[in-house]
């Protein structure tokens, strides 16, 4: 039962230009959304979040929107540049369950220069 | 610097050894977990641990065992009984009142 689902394994994008990756989910108890960003052979590393009462969460280049309605999350990186070229994982938190986080199965994103 | 170490980062095992990996956090975090990543397959809850003492099965604990004996200390055995224990094994600790991990840095584990 995947109940977090990047449908979308990888994206290519041009540096400067926009990525946008997406995430699905069933669970109408998650209360907290994360990204993770992850380097091959290293461990995945924070990105940006955004609590399920809020629709949008921005830093710097990163910008997270929420549709509660639809359930969905989406990840915008503007613009994009080579560094960003990683799997990026979404990840959720039910409301109740203390820390215990639910993973896509990630996007692998090439930023091409 | 308070982190999260795995050690080691490469490990080569004949199959039907069982086999300890290491992980070890200076965060101070309540809270540790086991993953596991596949190619394609996202990261899999293998085992976590919230106090001291207690620990829980994740999504795929068959074949793997824990123990939780000190709270910076979180070693996952990998059995005989994994059939397919030729993965990357990762390990995070979070604060249980908080959001989000601290990942270690990983450790891959190919049996042979």
């Amino acid at each position: 039962d995947q109940q977090v689902k990047q449908n979308s394994p990888s994206l290519s994008v041009q540096e400067g230009r926009i990525s946008i990756l997406n995430c699905d989910y069933t669970n109408s108890m998650f209360d907290y959304f994360l990204w993770y960003k992850k380097y091959p052979a290293e461990g995945p590393t924070f990105l940006i979040s955004i609590s399920s009462i809020k629709d949008k969460n921005e830093d710097g280049r990163f910008t997270v929107f929420l549709n509660k309605s639809a359930k969905h999350l989406s990840l915008h990186i503007v613009p994009s540049q080579p560094g960003d070229s990683a799997v990026y994982f979404c990840a959720a938190r039910r409301a109740g369950n203390t820390g215990k986080l639910i993973f896509g199965q990630g996007t692998t994103l090439q930023v091409k220069p | 610097d308070g982190g999260i170490t795995q050690s080691p980062k490469y490990l080569f095992r004949k199959e039907g050894q069982n086999v300890t990996l290491s992980c070890e956090q200076n965060l101070n975090h309540d809270a540790m977990y086991w993953y596991r990543q596949d190619p394609g397959q996202g990261l899999r809850l293998i085992y976590y641990s919230q106090i001291v003492n207690d620990f829980q099965k994740g999504d795929i604990a068959e074949g793997y065992s824990v123990s939780r004996e000190k709270k910076e200390s979180f070693p996952l055995t990998v059995t005989s009984a994994q059939k397919n224990p030729t993965a990357f094994y990762l390990c995070a600790s979070s604060m249980t009142s908080r959001y989000g991990y601290t990942f270690g840095s990983g450790t891959r584990l190919t049996v042979v």
